[in-house]
């Protein structure tokens, strides 16, 4: 099925750990996007890539970084995770300014 | 800097109520405005404004662009549990057209 595909779906990791969230498109979008999901705070933008090759940060970049592998995937790692990254974690692309999203990944820092 | 107001934040219902859902937005570079649903897991698209005025209808649901106002509304008539969901409002911004997301309104419709 066309869409976005986001890996994994469910992830516990320890303070301090490292992990790379993955995300692939077909929809041959040139924009990709992370965004994280907080009880209360809605969606707040990690980093976005408008086409391969660049990326830029968001609202709150700080402790994550990005790849953007290819056209159809970009990747979200967290390099040393701490409870306060615990949330959901949306992958989306868009060809122009509609955002469709993949299924989420629920990440738990403890 | 950029801010996105939606309200209510919370709204309890019984079914074949209307509901309206409001949007307020000051963005940088506005250059549309798109409402999604949210259930359980990711949003799913629901409309896309960029003209004032103009409404947009889909079956019970309807949503309209005040730009002189800065702000959009959306409407949902004859609710239905099935309309349980948060609304989330998030105009675009921009070169790139980025979205900013308001906190949304969560909506449970009770039978």
């Amino acid at each position: 099925n066309a869409g976005v595909t986001q890996t994994p779906k469910f992830q516990v990791l320890k303070t301090g750990q490292s992990m790379t969230l993955q995300c692939a498109q077909d929809m041959n979008h040139n924009s990709m996007y992370w965004y994280r999901q907080d009880p209360g705070m809605g969606l707040r933008l990690i980093y976005y890539s408008a086409s391969e090759g660049t990326t830029d940060k968001g609202e709150v970049p700080n402790g994550y970084n990005v790849s953007r592998l290819n056209k159809r995937e970009f990747s979200l790692r967290l390099e040393s995770a701490a409870p306060s990254q615990t949330s959901v974690y949306f992958c989306a692309s868009s060809g122009q300014v509609l955002l469709l999203f993949g299924s989420g990944t629920q990440l738990s820092v403890l | 800097e950029d801010k996105v107001v939606q309200s209510p934040l919370s709204l309890v219902v019984h079914e074949g109520d209307t509901v309206t859902l409001n949007c307020s937005y000051e963005v940088t570079n506005f250059r549309s405005l798109l409402w999604y649903k949210q259930e359980k897991k990711a949003p799913t698209f629901l409309f896309m404004l960029t003209s004032s005025g103009i409404e947009k209808k889909s079956g019970r649901l309807s949503s309209i662009l005040d730009k002189k106002e800065l702000s959009s509304i959306l409407n949902i008539t004859a609710t239905q549990t099935g309309d349980s969901a948060i609304y989330l409002c998030a105009p675009s911004r921009g070169s790139q057209g980025n979205l900013i997301f308001g906190k949304g309104t969560k909506l449970s419709v009770k039978p």
